[in-house]
């Protein structure tokens, strides 16, 4: 079964260092791994997507992921944070096989906070 | 505004009700998507239509929930009967069915339906 888990509810980092936040998944074929941002009260917005190619993949705002096959993860990275960054992150799987071709599994979301 | 609308933004309605939600996905986007998100939660695949035709439903989508897309432009998701734990945020998303970014949802503001 196709499931993605993000084991952090929240992450607090200060202004300029490096940030990171989790993501692990669990496909039967080839995972399609995609980063959202939620701000309040605003919809989804794609930050990055792994298909295939380079492990690093760098997407939106400065963001970057790095997939690891063995470990099953998909972190997302971002080597100076800023206060504009605080939202909350979405790591979606989709799997390249099989019924469920068009959904997204999402993770529960991990609150990001960056303080000045 | 290019990008997915929905409409309306919220609604508030009384146990029992019917509600509609509409959602205007990107011009050129075949696949349109509906999730729905509770609070604390990351959103949950409801059913997909490509083009006019709903490929695939959730076993979340009951009796109550139908959604339609009939020209293969704008859809609707109704619910019929609501309960108090259909009060969730609803969320469309649309993607192109071919090209570089075909995998890659964008998603609406959503509608915040409450249920008193």
């Amino acid at each position: 079964a196709q499931s993605v888990a993000q084991p952090e509810d929240q992450v607090n980092v200060a202004e300029g260092n490096p940030l990171t936040v989790k993501c692990t998944y669990s496909v039967s074929g080839n995972p399609y791994l995609f980063w959202y941002v939620q701000y309040p009260n605003r919809g989804l917005q794609f930050l990055l997507k792994y298909i295939t190619g380079d492990n690093l993949v760098k997407g939106s705002y400065g963001f970057e992921a790095e997939f690891n096959k063995s470990q099953t993860s998909f972190h997302l990275k971002k080597p100076s944070a800023l206060v504009s960054d605080s939202a909350l992150y979405f790591c979606a799987v989709r799997d390249d096989r099989g019924s469920t071709l068009g959904r997204l599994y999402f993770g529960r979301g991990t609150q990001l906070t960056v303080w000045p | 505004d290019t990008g997915v609308s929905q409409n309306p933004r919220h609604k508030i309605t009384k146990r029992g009700q019917n509600v509609t939600f509409r959602c205007d996905p990107i011009s050129e986007h075949n696949r349109l998507y509906w999730y729905r998100q509770t609070l604390g939660q990351g959103p949950e695949f409801l059913t997909y239509f490509q083009n006019e035709a709903q490929l695939e439903k959730s076993r979340l989508l009951s009796d109550r929930f139908s959604a339609e897309r009939p020209k293969g432009s704008f859809s609707t998701l109704e619910i019929q009967r609501t309960e108090q734990g259909d009060s969730a945020m609803y969320l469309c998303a649309s993607s192109l069915l071919r090209g570089p970014f075909y995998n890659e949802q964008f998603f609406g503001p959503g509608t915040r339906l409450t249920v008193l």
